[in-house]
Parts: C-alpha cells; structure tokens; sequence
C-alpha cells in the first residue's frame, strides 16, 4: 500500500461546480497536511494548511483532515476556469526537515 | 517580492554532457531541497540541505550531486544524464518553523537528447 493515494484524474466540471479533491494516507504519524496546485509546467505553490485534524477555509477553497479515517479533501467553489491545474496533497509528521510525502497529483479541468 | 528562482526554466543536454542548474532564494531560508518530478508523477526528493549539512535521500543515484555555496544558492549537477533523467527539477525551501511548508520555484525542465 502506498503511504499516500490519490486519483490521478482528469476531473472536468463545468464553470461554477463545486470541486471535491482527496486523498486517502496510511501512516498515522501525519500531521501536517498541505494542498498544493501546480499549473502545466511551474512549480507547485502552497494553496492550503492544516495541522492535525479539522476544517480550514480560505476563499473558495476549504480543506478538511479526517485523521481518524486517515482521509483530507479539497473543496473548491464555484470554480473557475483559472482553477484548471493539478492539485497536489502533501504531508508529513515531526521530523524537524519538512520531507513532506507528496500524492501524484489529481489533475482538474474546469470548462467555461 | 521573497521568493525561489530556478534558473533556466528550459533545458536541453545531450547525453552524457554534464549539466548544471541553478536555485537561488531571497526567503533566507535555512533548509533548500531538490525534487524531480517526472509526467503523472509526485516530486520524488533527491537532496536537502539544513544550512549547510548536506542530507542525501538512500535512492538518489550517484550520478546526481549537489553544492550549496551559501544560503542563497543552490546547484543540481547530472555528471553524466541519461534519457531517463529527463524530468522537472524543482528547488523548493523551507525554515524550521514547525509548519514543514515548502515554497517552490517554477522549476527547470530538462531534456535529454
């Protein structure tokens, strides 16, 4: 089993659908826990941040830890077009060096 | 603005030539890492460097190494690439402060000819 699945996509909705991203972990030890969205041929930027368990919302987006299901999700509203790219789930436990473990990317086509 | 500039943002060696890419940060951060990211693919890491104690992950080949000068700079040297090695490499920092975020830079795509 790999430490961090995620469904690589591609998910099309049209413009102005509500987007839910995930991923499934299974090391217990994880309580950092980040989206990221890399757009075709950039680097990844930092979208969202969680510690531990809970809600966190930020705009549009709203990101959830389940640790007990060892489950986050990505929620995206309203989406726009602009939101096309891969988003990328990240995370990592205390290790003082953020060696985070990265999903492969789920990629999002979002059709005006 | 602070930020991780990856310089150049497009690659091309031969095979077996010797290549060199650069990262350069103004975050002043104190940890800098190297991934390779492949198509589909999560960002597999190479190397970090906590100032400059230089931390090697089991799995990356020999064939890649790295020098950080200073706290600003950053190089990734393919001694001999293979057609395997084509990939994007990202330079990406972070400063222990608890959160474990990284901060990327756009990245050099690297072709192997």
């Amino acid at each position: 089993q790999k430490e961090v699945e995620q469904d690589p996509g591609p998910l099309s909705v049209p413009e102005g659908a509500i987007v839910s991203l995930n991923c499934t972990y299974s090391n217990s030890a994880f309580q950092y826990f980040m989206w990221y969205r890399q757009y075709s041929r950039k680097g990844p930027e930092l979208l969202m941040y969680t510690y531990s368990s809970g809600n966190k919302e930020d705009g549009r987006f709203t990101a959830q830890v389940d640790k007990s299901s060892k489950y986050i999700s990505l929620f995206i509203r309203d989406s726009q077009p602009s939101d096309s790219a891969t988003y990328l789930c990240a995370m990592s436990g205390d290790s003082g060096y953020s060696t985070l473990t990265f999903g492969k990317g789920t990629m999002l086509l979002v059709s005006p | 603005d602070a930020m991780v500039i990856q310089n150049p943002r497009y690659q091309v060696t031969q095979f077996g030539k010797p290549v060199t890419l650069s990262c350069s940060q103004t975050l002043n951060h104190n940890v800098m890492y190297w991934y390779q990211q492949k198509s589909s693919q999560a960002p597999k890491l190479l190397f970090h460097y906590y100032d400059k104690d230089f931390n090697n992950e089991a799995d990356t080949p020999d064939n890649f190494q790295s020098r950080r000068p200073n706290t600003s700079f950053c190089f990734l040297d393919i001694r001999s690439p293979g057609l395997g090695d084509a990939a994007m490499y990202l330079c990406a920092t972070s400063t222990l402060d608890g959160t474990e975020k990284l901060f990327f830079g756009s990245g050099t795509q690297l072709s192997v000819l």
